[in-house]
């Protein structure tokens, strides 16, 4: 079955524990992209990747690391996660960065922070 | 700077009703659009795009919308609502020139009753 799978679902950590949140996809993509969800401010992007070894900020990258060493994985790394950073994170992958290929998302990272 | 605003956070519904989720945009380039919808615990999932063309677009599960460019907006509308259809909708405007970048709306919670 074609998937973007993220883990863990739901994490909760203090302040300044470094984490990992990983995400993986079994098509094949060019493209993955890191969003974070938050009520009100909808989907913001934090990070994109077009290949593998070429990554590029998106609109809200401060806090955030990504790597993409395998063209099917990009995690999402917080070196020093803050209680701004709690939030609904979000994987997907596209074939390419262009609008004829839709996003396919995966089901998500609930991240607290206290 | 361009922006997507959709005007209701929370629209509640009957079923069998006909609904409208309102999106409008600004922007002063061309765009491309799109409507996601996001089941609980659930990534998002594309729902119709608008890329060129006809203005009036239609999607999966009897969503259509309509591109209506002098009034810069994108409403979303079905005429029959299930209970099923209960989910998050997000408007999402792409923009010529920036292959690839969405910018989503603040999203708008359906909420279908019996």
């Amino acid at each position: 079955e074609a998937q973007v799978t993220q883990n863990p679902r739901y994490l909760i950590t203090v302040t300044g524990k470094k984490l990992t949140v990983t995400c993986s996809q079994n098509m094949n993509h060019e493209y993955m992209s890191w969003y974070r969800q938050d009520p009100g401010l909808g989907l913001r992007q934090i990070y994109y990747s077009m290949n593998v070894e070429v990554t590029d900020k998106g609109d809200v990258p401060e806090g955030y690391k990504v790597s993409r060493k395998e063209k099917r994985n990009f995690p999402l790394i917080l070196e020093s996660p803050s209680p701004n950073q709690t939030s609904l994170y979000f994987c997907a992958s596209s074939p390419d960065r262009g609008y004829n290929s839709p996003l396919h998302f995966g089901n998500g990272t609930r991240l607290t922070v206290t | 700077a361009q922006s997507v605003t959709q005007l209701d956070s929370q629209v509640p519904v009957f079923e069998e009703a006909p609904v409208e989720l309102r999106c409008n945009y600004s922007s002063s380039v061309s765009v491309y659009l799109f409507w996601y919808v996001q089941y609980p615990n659930q990534g998002l999932q594309l729902l119709l795009k608008y890329l060129s063309g006809s203005t009036l677009v239609k999607g999966i599960n009897g969503f259509e919308a309509e591109f209506n460019k002098s009034q810069t907006s994108f409403h979303l509308r079905k005429p029959s609502v299930h209970i099923s259809d209960t989910a998050g909708y997000f408007c999402a405007v792409g923009l010529s020139g920036n292959t690839g970048k969405l910018i989503f709306g603040q999203g708008t919670t359906l909420q279908v009753k019996p």
